[in-house]
């Protein structure tokens, strides 16, 4: 058990919708990354937070946005789905958010789009 | 920009043989590398992590890498195969420059262990 929790395991939804995805840190820790892994693409950086602001941006739709909030737990939306947005989203988290440090891995959430 | 190579998105081995996965990277800064695995439905576990020192690092579950700066490689190793090795490897890099916060991932390497 890595200490980070996703919600929800599943989500099943239609095109054109809007969904949100949930993660909660690893007590302690104030980084928060998501990630994209899909058999195409493979594993790509979404985002990253730390301590409630935005410190990086990798390969994310603008159709997609996430936020940390003050109990430091983060949330990524994705609206106007598609097909393709089809895949297992990830979040991470770290202590400090410095390159260094390893990230603990939550087991996932498995968006499909019908 | 920093990238991630791993040769052979599959690999075969006997249980008992030894197991070699490959992994190179790219990076413009000294880079941090790791190891992650990932059995089926389920997130990255890590393995082990090269930050700085011994070049030679001792991980979980008997796996062990070599950070070869000249060659710029970072391959996973283990003496012998067990059952339940069979999984998904990945090998990651993160630089201490702009922009390289995040982890890049290679595109992995399935491990099967046959009996």
């Amino acid at each position: 058990d890595s200490g980070v929790t996703q919600t929800p395991k599943h989500l099943i939804t239609a095109t054109g919708q809007r969904v949100t995805l949930r993660c909660s840190p690893r007590s302690g820790d104030l980084s928060v990354y998501w990630y994209q892994q899909s058999l195409d693409q493979g594993l790509q950086f979404l985002i990253q937070y730390y301590n409630g602001e935005e410190r990086a941006k990798g390969n994310i739709l603008e159709r997609f946005s996430a936020q940390q909030f003050p109990d430091l737990h983060s949330e990524l939306n994705l609206s106007s789905l598609e097909l393709g947005d089809s895949a297992l989203y990830f979040c991470a988290s770290t202590v400090t958010g410095d390159p260094g440090q390893p990230q603990h891995f939550g087991d996932g959430t498995r968006l499909s789009i019908l | 920009a920093q990238s991630v190579t791993q040769l052979g998105s599959h690999v075969s081995v006997s249980e008992g043989a030894l197991v070699l996965l490959r992994c190179n990277y790219s990076s413009s800064v000294p880079p941090y590398l790791f190891w992650y695995v990932q059995y089926p439905n389920q997130g990255l576990q890590l393995l082990l992590k090269y930050t700085t020192g011994a070049t030679l690092v001792k991980g979980i579950n008997g796996f062990e890498a070599e950070f070869k700066k000249s060659e710029t490689s970072f391959h996973l190793t283990k003496p012998s195969a067990h059952m339940s090795d069979a999984a998904e490897y990945f090998c990651a890099v993160s630089g201490s420059g702009a922009g390289s916060y995040q982890l890049t991932f290679g595109k992995g390497t399935k491990l099967s262990v046959i009996p």
